[in-house]
């Protein structure tokens, strides 16, 4: 297994631009859920799924959004990239089972926001 | 709702000595809490979870941690630091469903030789 893959590694965006980055799991987990990782605030959750077709909002929405055609891809857009934008951001999967369980993350995506 | 707050956003330890790391968290109902380590430049990874069973719990590399519901506190100790330790440490709590979490500001933890 794959495991959580996210598609770039790097990049380096103009203000106003939009991008999709990737996010695909082969592990057939229900949960997705979207994170940026920024200096002395830990992660915060940007957007999650608890299934296809399914995404609720977390705690730092704005600027950004989500959909989930199919149980594999979690695709994070940003519609018009800002400076505020800069962050490291994880993908992550997890299995639905009667308690929270374990999450999985990706490498990461470095994006720059020029 | 709930909270985490992990004391120190630096801790510094000498290879060999005991690695205490605090994390603190605030819950109207009972936490599901986690403990997630980032070696520099990757993704977080698993090390240990509380889900109501036992209090103390093992992880992976002789990390423990101990549920303690009177202190509100899970903190996270290994009993001798090995230089492959340093590594940014997060303690994170979940809701019931599951499918999302709620982390800490992160500790960065340095063994020294």
């Amino acid at each position: 297994n794959a495991g959580v893959t996210q598609t770039p590694k790097f990049q380096v965006l103009k203000t106003g631009q939009s991008m999709t980055l990737q996010c695909a799991q082969d592990m057939n987990h229900e949960y997705m859920s979207w994170y940026r990782q920024d200096p002395g605030m830990g992660l915060r959750l940007i957007h999650y799924s608890v299934g296809a077709g399914i995404t609720d909002q977390g705690e730092v929405p704005n600027g950004y959004n989500v959909s989930r055609s199919t149980t594999e891809d979690f695709p994070l857009r940003l519609l018009s990239a800002a400076p505020s934008q800069t962050s490291v951001y994880f993908c992550a999967s997890s299995y639905k089972g009667r308690f929270p369980d374990t999450q999985y993350f990706g490498p990461g995506t470095r994006l720059t926001v020029l | 709702a709930q909270s985490v707050t992990q004391l120190g956003s630096h801790v510094s330890v000498s290879e060999g000595a005991l690695v205490l790391l605090r994390c603190n968290y605030s819950s109207s109902v009972p936490p599901y809490l986690f403990w997630y380590v980032q070696y520099p430049n990757q993704g977080l990874q698993l090390l240990l979870k509380y889900t109501s069973a036992a209090t103390l719990v093992k992880g992976i590399n002789g990390f423990e941690a101990e549920f303690k519901k009177s202190e509100t506190s899970f903190h996270l100790t290994k009993p001798s630091a090995h230089m492959s330790d340093a590594a940014e440490y997060f303690c994170a709590v979940s809701p019931r469903q599951g499918g999302k979490l709620i982390f800490g500001q992160g500790t960065e933890l340095s063994v020294k030789p």
